[in-house]
């Protein structure tokens, strides 16, 4: 079935420092990715996306590539702030349509 | 414009009592589905509706029920409270697509649930 896996948290960064969270898929036919972020009390909001192969989905001085070779669609920014302090999560959306599998969430925390 | 909204914000219930968490939204979205939080677990999709009158299941239904009578409104209830179902559940609308719900789903705040 449709799963997402994505690094374990929590990362701790200082500012102005590179962000990588890795994020594979398993998944019939060619899904959308997505990245949602959560911050603290908060629903869920999206991050960016990427609907087809190759596509390069960024926000915010967020980007992530859609990557079908490697079922990957790792999330990197070049210079964190204490502000993006929050929970990602990867997530793929059904063949159906039907619904977001999400992965586990991954918890960034950055400090001054 | 609201968005999704939910309340109750936090609820308290004793096993084997029921309730009903609300969910609304505003933006006159087809879709709308009911997912629960869970440390270290991410969301997972109990019930969904693609419009008033249908709804289906997701990947964890059993002890909830979903009816979708409006557009607007998409409550969640819980016919005897367990333990197990303790969590943080999230309200989510999106507008339809060919396929399936559009892109962007749109989340409320969430509803805090501890069954004693």
């Amino acid at each position: 079935g449709n799963s997402v896996t994505q690094m374990e948290g929590p990362v701790t960064l200082s500012e102005e420092a590179f962000l990588t969270i890795n994020c594979t898929y398993t998944a019939t036919g060619y899904p959308s990715l997505f990245w949602y972020v959560q911050y603290p009390g908060e629903g869920l909001q999206l991050l960016l996306k990427a609907t087809k192969a190759d596509d390069k989905g960024s926000n915010k001085g967020f980007e992530a590539t859609y990557r079908k070779e490697t079922t990957s669609f790792h999330l990197e920014k070049g210079s964190v702030q204490v502000s993006d302090s929050a929970v990602y999560f990867c997530a793929l959306s059904d063949q159906a349509g039907t619904a977001l599998i999400f992965g586990k969430g991954t918890t960034l925390s950055v400090s001054s | 414009n609201a968005g999704v909204t939910q309340t109750p914000k936090f609820q308290v219930l004793k096993t084997g009592q029921s309730m009903t968490l609300q969910c609304a939204q505003d933006m006159n979205h087809e879709y709308m589905s009911w997912y629960r939080q869970d440390p270290g677990m991410g969301l997972r999709l109990i019930h969904y509706s693609v419009g008033a009158g249908i709804t289906d299941q997701g990947e964890v239904p059993n002890g909830y029920n979903v009816s979708r009578s409006t557009t607007e409104d998409f409550p969640l209830r819980l016919l005897s409270a367990a333990p197990s179902q303790t969590s943080v559940y999230f309200c989510a609308s999106s507008s339809l697509g060919a396929g399936g719900p559009k892109d962007e789903q749109f989340f409320g705040p969430g509803t805090r649930l501890t069954v004693l």
